[in-house]
């Protein structure tokens, strides 16, 4: 099966501009999660969904990133703006009915 | 407070040898612990799951070992080859996923 797919696999902006990640998971998988790795931390979890629906968000920065999973198949994560601290890779990763969680391979942010 | 410990936080061996990398935790509830590989610019990828009465659990040269008594795990890992290098991350599932900061393992020839 496919696996989850990220993209871009790289992205480098200036601080204070926008971006956006895409994600699409493996099909058929209802849990979806964003999670942000700063070099040498494990990843820690931004906000996870249940289908279309957010079952957790209590990370998210509300103040500059966003989340959305319109249709609950692939989902967006934007920052708006960024800051020099949001440099890190941003992983997406899904979830099915049985204890696996799968993780795409990432988006390596860097802010300049 | 709910923490994932992992020791040691890098360690360089020789191929062919082993090598144990250790996992504390204070999370309750507890679910499940993961022990995961992680290639340098590549996203987590699963090695085993162990619930509550699982005491080890092996992929091919991996053995996890669970001791939920004392909060601890370890992942053993046999024969190493170079291609284990990587970082190794201990994830514990409560009522949300708790991740440790891993252990960077790099294998010598």
């Amino acid at each position: 099966e496919a696996g989850v797919a990220q993209s871009p696999r790289y992205k480098i902006i200036e601080k204070r501009q926008s971006v956006a990640f895409w994600c699409n998971p493996i099909s058929g998988h209802a849990t979806l999660y964003w999670y942000q790795q700063i070099l040498g931390q494990g990843p820690k979890l931004l906000i996870q969904f249940q289908n279309n629906g957010v079952v957790d968000d209590s990370q998210l920065p509300k103040d500059r990133f966003s989340a959305e999973r319109l249709k609950g198949v692939d989902s967006t994560l934007k920052i708006q703006p960024a800051k020099l601290e949001d440099s890190a890779v941003y992983l997406c990763a899904s979830s099915g009915t049985g204890w696996a969680q799968y993780f795409g391979p990432g988006t390596r942010l860097l802010v300049l | 407070k709910n923490q994932v410990e992992q020791s040691p936080q890098s360690l360089i061996i020789l191929e062919g040898k082993n090598c144990t990398l250790q996992c504390n935790y204070t999370v309750s509830p507890f679910s499940n612990l993961r022990w995961y590989k992680q290639d340098t610019g590549r996203g987590p990828v699963s090695l085993t799951i162990m619930t509550f009465s699982e005491n080890t659990k092996s992929n091919g040269r991996y053995t996890a070992t669970l001791d939920a008594d004392t909060k601890q795990s370890s992942l053993h890992i046999t024969a190493s080859q170079l291609s284990d290098s990587a970082s190794y991350i201990c994830v514990v599932e409560g009522n949300q996923f708790y991740f440790g900061t891993g252990t960077s393992l790099t294998v010598i020839p």
